[in-house]
């Protein structure tokens, strides 16, 4: 089935620095990716999605592009803020109609003014 | 608003006994998924649904029950059989290939 590797954190940056988290995906054709952000104490939240290869989801700063040459969808920011500190994962759904979402592990990033 | 609602945000649960958490949506999506997530954790798959009367077990199905009686909701039971039930609980829907919607979560822990 499908399933997606995420960068272990936790992760530590100080305020305006450049942020990466990898993903890497392993699929059955090409499903739309996710990537999720949870603030403390809440539900996930849809941060961007790709729905195809090649496509770039963009929000909030935030982008992400879909590339199947190297199975990858990394997360990054150019300048991030103490308000981004959030846990962040990286998903996709499982194939064959299957309505499940196979989810990351998890990043826990945390900004340091 | 559309959106799905869980109830109780903070639930306290007394050893044996079984209590149930409350998802709703009004976003006419088929499939409902309950997760659990652990401290510093990832989330794990529970039970999901993809259509009325019909749900499937996820990854970790033991000690817990759900139903799927009306489109709208999907309630979780946590029964005393889940020796470890203290954790946070998430609900969620989807329609088809689209993204997934999350409720706010509830805190469940044992006393």
């Amino acid at each position: 089935g499908n399933s997606v590797t995420q960068m272990e954190g936790p992760v530590t940056l100080s305020e305006e620095a450049f942020l990466t988290i990898n993903c890497t995906y392993t699929a059955t054709g090409y499903p739309s990716l996710f990537w999720y952000v949870q603030y403390p104490g809440e539900g996930l939240q849809l941060l961007l999605k790709a729905t195809k290869a090649d496509d770039k989801g963009s929000n909030k700063g935030f982008e992400a592009t879909y590339r199947k040459e190297t199975t990858s969808f990394h997360l990054e920011k150019g300048s991030v803020q103490v308000s981004d500190s959030a846990v962040y994962f990286c998903a996709l759904p499982s194939p064959f109609g299957n309505e499940k979402l196979t989810f990351g592990t998890g990043t826990r990033l945390t900004i340091i003014p | 608003d559309g959106g799905i609602t869980q109830s109780p945000k903070y639930l306290f649960r007394k050893e044996g006994q079984n209590v149930t958490l409350s998802c709703e949506q009004n976003l006419n999506h088929d499939a409902m998924y309950w997760y659990r997530q652990d401290p510093g954790q990832g989330l794990r798959l529970i039970y999901y649904s993809q259509i009325v009367n019909d749900f499937q077990k996820g990854d970790i199905a033991e000690g817990y029950s759900v139903s799927r009686e009306k489109k709208e909701s999907f309630p979780l039971t946590v029964t005393s059989a889940q020796k470890n039930p203290t954790a946070f609980y998430l609900c969620a829907s989807r329609h088809r290939n689209t993204e997934a919607f999350f409720g706010q979560g509830t805190r469940l822990t044992v006393v």
